[in-house]
This record gives C-alpha cells, sequence and structure tokens, in this order.
C-alpha cells in the first residue's frame, strides 16, 4: 500500500489522559501536514513538517498538543489532558515538496473524549 | 475570519442533472484553488484544481469555473451519479509559500437514484 497511514483508526479516551496518534506518508513525499475535523465542518490545519522541520504551527495547536517527525519519517501527533473538545477526526496528508503536485489524506484517526 | 466560504451546506440533485457548488475567498495572494471530494470514513481526495491564470478547467464529468475579479469559483459536476454522493470541499492555498492549504466548511452532495 503507497497510501498515506494513519493509526489508530478510532480512538476512546477518558477525559485528562494522553494520546499519541501516528501517521506515516507516502515515502517519498517530504511534507506532512495534520488537520483537525469536526462533525460537518472542512479540515482544520494544525501544523506541517518539511522533512523533520516543523515548519509552522496554527493557533489551534495549544500547549496540549506536540507533533514530532524525527528522522522526516513517520510523524506523532501528541494531545495530552484531554479535553471534550478535543473530540474529532485528526488527519494526516503528505505531499512532495510543494502542495501543487498533490496533497495525499490518510483516513484519519477519529478521537473520542469521553 | 473564514477565508474560503462554500455553498450551499448541503445539495439534492436528481440522477443525470447538473450539481453546482460555489466558493468565494478573501485573499488575494491565493493561486490555488483545489476540489476535494470525502466519502464517509475517508480522508479527502483531491478531484481537480485550477490555477487563477485560467477560467476554466474540464475533467470528464468534472468542471471548475473561475472568476478572479469576483473571487469566486465554482465546481460543476455533469450527468451527476449515485456515486458522486460525498461531502466536497474547496479550497485556497499559496503555493511556492507556506503551502498549506484553507478548506471551505464542506457541501453534502446527494444524488437521488
Amino acid at each position: 500500500d503507497t497510501g498515506v497511514s494513519q493509526d489508530p483508526r478510532h480512538k476512546i479516551t477518558k477525559r485528562g489522559q494522553n494520546v499519541t496518534f501516528r501517521c506515516d506518508p507516502i515515502s517519498e513525499h517530504n511534507r506532512l501536514y495534520w488537520y483537525r475535523q469536526t462533525l460537518g465542518q472542512g479540515p482544520e490545519f494544525l501544523t506541517y513538517f518539511q522533512n523533520e522541520a516543523q515548519l509552522e504551527k496554527s493557533r489551534l495547536l495549544s500547549d496540549r498538543f506536540s507533533a514530532e517527525r524525527p528522522k522526516g519519517s513517520f510523524s506523532t501527533l501528541e494531545i495530552q489532558r484531554t479535553e471534550q473538545g478535543d473530540s474529532a477526526m485528526y488527519l494526516c496528508a503528505s505531499s512532495p515538496t510543494w502542495t501543487v503536485y498533490g496533497y495525499t489524506f490518510g483516513s484519519g484517526t477519529r478521537l473520542t473524549v469521553v | 475570519q473564514q477565508q474560503v466560504k462554500q455553498s450551499p451546506q448541503s445539495l439534492i440533485v436528481q440522477k443525470g442533472g447538473i450539481s453546482i457548488i460555489n466558493c468565494a475567498y478573501e485573499n488575494t495572494a491565493f493561486d490555488y484553488f483545489p476540489w476535494y471530494q470525502q466519502f464517509p470514513g475517508k480522508g479527502p481526495a483531491l478531484l481537480i484544481a485550477i490555477r487563477p491564470d485560467v477560467s476554466e478547467k474540464k475533467e470528464g464529468r468534472f468542471t471548475i469555473s473561475f472568476n478572479k475579479s469576483a473571487k469566486q469559483f465554482s465546481l460543476h459536476i455533469m450527468d451527476s451519479q449515485p456515486g458522486d454522493s460525498a461531502t466536497y470541499f474547496c479550497a485556497a492555498s499559496i503555493i511556492y509559500r507556506d503551502d498549506k492549504i484553507i478548506f471551505g466548511k464542506g457541501t453534502r452532495l446527494h444524488i437521488l437514484p
């Protein structure tokens, strides 16, 4: 499978717990993006990496959120002290150097905070 | 501030009809306008995209019309089929610079068989 892979597909957690999601991009893509999508809304940009460098973070990414991309390969998104408002689909996408060449999304991780 | 405004929120079209979804943007620096299609349980998938130097782009049954002066663009789906039932997102980006894609809120399209 040469697409973008996200794990887990679903996560249910209790409020206050920490969660971590993983994204494996298409191997030749050096850009990786994280988005959040709530029900009935479009994806909202959270952050992106070029190789291992995190180039931009949205204001939506509070200090409870942290993302890493060690060695410029897979990426992880961690949410600490989860809140009910964090319940959403977390989408990862990857692209070659420039977006105009294509932006491929994974199927997402659906987080439910109870 | 919503940078890309999309309408309608939902749309019902008869099979064989034309589906039209509209978008407007504010930032004149945007220079790449993709449309994405999303099925339940899946991530969005790129459908068709346009740059502002052309007024129309057609790929099969899908056409983007672009009006730079009005800062508006639209997606037309000709001969709509039940398999086209999905959520469609317009989006915009400033390529070769910050490159992140900004999405509209989406249109849920349902094609009646």
